[in-house]
């Protein structure tokens, strides 16, 4: 089984700030890799597909790269509608899973 | 617009059995893959199966393989999920999801329901 490891599991930040989470594969997986928002109450958010690219409809300061075993989401300039907890997914294996999530609180 | 309903959640006692659905509208639904993803409470996202677009080939987690059915009816858009020999730890939100590829499995969630709770406890 791939596992998924994400740091740090909790982030400090305030608006205006530029943020990066980081997630590690226990082996590679090229690039596939998805990551997705989740907000308190709510159902997950597609946000990047393919290591870097941006889902329709997702902010330009959202951005992620990456490949094989290391990858990088990083949020531009945050604004107070990006704190949420964040997740990301591999889907090399059909039988996927998600890291563990990094939650992203207001500092 | 895309839309995913979840229903049958609720409180079923440690190896009872509950059958889930999942209402779609807003798209073909007949071309696309549909996964089902769970989340304890208070705990991270856990992949739990998935259905191809035409019912051709189902996959399941190995905490649920043998005890967890995952079907559609495209006649119906409705994705199901019958949930037998059911454990404490099986308590969660049960997400119904989108698969992001027409046709072709992309294991990728592009759109989600609000989920619906299973609470297994004696």
């Amino acid at each position: 089984d791939i596992q998924m490891t994400q740091s740090p599991s909790t982030l400090s930040a305030s608006v205006g700030d530029r943020v990066t989470i980081t997630c590690r594969a226990s082996q590679s997986i090229s690039s596939w890799l998805a990551w997705y928002q989740q907000k308190p109450g709510k159902a997950p958010k597609l946000l990047i597909y393919k290591a870097s690219s941006l889902e329709s409809g997702v902010p330009s300061r959202f951005s992620g790269s990456g490949s094989g075993t290391e990858f990088t989401l990083t949020i531009s300039s945050l604004q107070p509608d990006d704190f949420a907890t964040y997740y990301c997914q591999q889907y090399h294996t059909f039988l996927y899973n998600f890291g563990q999530g990094t939650k992203l609180e207001i500092k | 617009q895309v839309q995913l309903v979840e229903s049958g959640g609720g409180v079923v006692q440690p190896g009872g059995s509950l059958r889930l659905s999942c209402a779609a509208s807003g798209f073909t639904f007949s071309n696309y893959g549909m996964h089902w993803v769970r989340q304890a409470p208070g705990k991270g996202l856990e992949f739990v199966a998935f259905i191809r677009y035409d019912g051709s080939d189902k996959y399941y987690a190995d905490s649920v393989k043998g005890r967890f059915t995952i079907s559609r009816d495209n006649s119906r858009n409705t994705l199901y999920v019958q949930m037998d020999s059911l454990r404490v730890e099986d308590t969660a939100v049960y997400y119904c999801a989108k698969d992001r590829g027409v046709t072709v499995a992309t294991q990728m969630a592009d759109y989600w329901g609000q989920g619906t709770l299973v609470t297994v406890s004696s």
